[in-house]
């Protein structure tokens, strides 16, 4: 029942290893985001999708690389981690890339670099 | 100056009482105001959208001032489950993308 889901809940690696995070909204919607939530707190928007099309990308590193093989799915790889990689990553959805409708949050998957 | 500032908190308040958030954003041709409410390690989740004319939605109330650029979010009759950070949102002026706040955040007591 879970309508933006995102795996793994918490991912503990070393630096210069190669990761996945995965997403599935059950919603019907159209457009997904990626965000990142730094220690302090702030959110801040990484990537949009629309339709598995990229419409945003916020001068996100190289090593970030989203893909959206159908419109219910944005997963996130990252090439070799670095500590400043370590946040509370957050998937979203919305029924369209107008932000005038509510952004539906998955349960963010927390990523340690050591 | 951050797009979007806000005061971190905490505001401790006792249960009942009436609280007060504000927010500044540095966009003016920003279009679309919201405030979202997230719990301790948890997702961010829509509290309400803030329109022009001021907005109520039972105990809260969203307030826009264009020219000052601020938005103001009260909170009436403060319950302990209203203890969480609150983030203050404005769009681009695309309206394509958000810029969130770093949040206030607030603790009820008994």
């Amino acid at each position: 029942d879970t309508a933006v889901s995102q795996t793994p809940k918490y991912l503990v690696t070393q630096m210069g290893n190669d990761k996945s995070i995965k997403c599935e909204q059950n919603l019907g919607h159209d457009t997904m985001y990626w965000y990142k939530q730094d220690s302090k707190k702030f959110l801040k928007i990484m990537f949009s999708y629309n339709n598995k099309e990229l419409i945003i990308n916020e001068t996100v590193p190289n090593r970030f690389s989203p893909k959206s093989p159908d419109k219910a799915h944005l997963n996130l790889h990252i090439n070799s981690l670095e500590l400043g990689d370590s946040a509370v990553y957050f998937c979203a959805s919305s029924q369209a890339r107008d932000i005038f409708y509510e952004q539906y949050f998955g349960p963010g998957t927390r990523l340690t670099v050591t | 100056r951050k797009e979007v500032e806000q005061d971190p908190g905490p505001f401790n308040v006792p249960e009942g009482a009436t609280v007060a958030f504000n927010c500044t954003y540095s966009n003016s041709a920003s279009q679309s105001f919201f405030w979202y409410r997230q719990d301790c390690r948890k997702e961010p989740k829509l509290l309400m959208s803030v329109y022009s004319s001021g907005n109520e939605d039972g105990r809260f109330t969203a307030q826009l001032n264009r020219a000052s650029q601020y938005i103001s979010l009260l909170i009436r009759d403060s319950k302990l489950s209203d203890s969480a950070t609150y983030l203050c949102v404005v769009s681009n002026n695309a309206g394509n993308m958000l810029t969130f706040g770093g949040g206030t955040r607030l603790m009820v007591k008994p």
